[in-house]
């Protein structure tokens, strides 16, 4: 059964602040892993996309690495901002089918 | 470029009654996606489209769950009759095609409540 595991469940920080979320996943097959970024009351945004080739990825401020071997992969915040308060989903996956996780809330305060 | 549409944005039903969700993917999308977000969790894939066929729909209900994607364009979910644990988001989505990486494009959602 696919599995996808996110820590921590929430997390509170700071303007400015880094911070690094993981994703820990049994997923069969599987050919790539993208974050997507929720905000509240819309729907997922796609941030970014490795395949199991790839092992790190930037979009701005938001660096995703991938270990295909251990089957984990982290989204790295750099100097967040109050409007990257959002659920952070990761979603890996393989043969048209992908699997979402339950995500990390993240709230940036001021 | 337009973006997904649904509606409608917010529905408020009693058990045993019935409901409709319309979601428009975006223009020269072949792939629609309806998934069930219930608070807390992540999407769970209802069902998949590819044109007007359907290419998954193992995780769908089928004893109260529908799905038509008559013309292969837009797309309705409809519950009939609707349980208190039908209470949820329904996302719909759009990609390009049927790819292994293809891009999940949302739309803002339709929220379910059952009372």
């Amino acid at each position: 059964k696919n599995q996808v595991e996110q820590s921590p469940q929430s997390l509170i920080i700071l303007e400015g602040k880094n911070c690094t979320l993981q994703c820990n996943y049994t997923v069969s097959p599987f050919s790539n892993l993208r974050w997507y970024k929720q905000d509240t009351g819309r729907g997922p945004v796609s941030l970014t996309i490795m395949t199991f080739s790839e092992n790190t990825k930037s979009n701005g401020r938001y660096t995703a690495t991938l270990d295909a071997d251990t089957k984990q992969s982290s989204l790295h915040i750099t100097a967040s901002q109050l409007s990257d308060s959002a659920s952070y989903i990761c979603a890996p996956g393989g043969y048209q089918k992908v699997t979402f996780g339950t995500g990390t809330k993240l709230q940036v305060i001021p | 470029e337009a973006g997904v549409a649904q509606s409608p944005r917010y529905k408020i039903i009693e058990k045993r009654q019935s409901v409709a969700f319309w979601c428009n993917p975006i223009s020269g999308h072949a792939t629609l996606y309806w998934y069930q977000q219930i608070l807390g969790q992540g999407p769970k894939l209802l069902i998949q489209f590819q044109n007007n066929g359907v290419v998954d729909d193992s995780q769908l209900p089928k004893d109260r769950f529908s799905a038509e994607r008559l013309k292969g364009v837009d797309s309705t979910l409809k519950i009939q009759p609707a349980k208190l644990e039908d209470s949820a988001v329904y996302l719909c989505a759009s990609s390009l095609n049927l790819g292994q990486a293809e891009k999940l494009f949302f739309g803002e959602g339709s929220r379910l409540t059952v009372l």
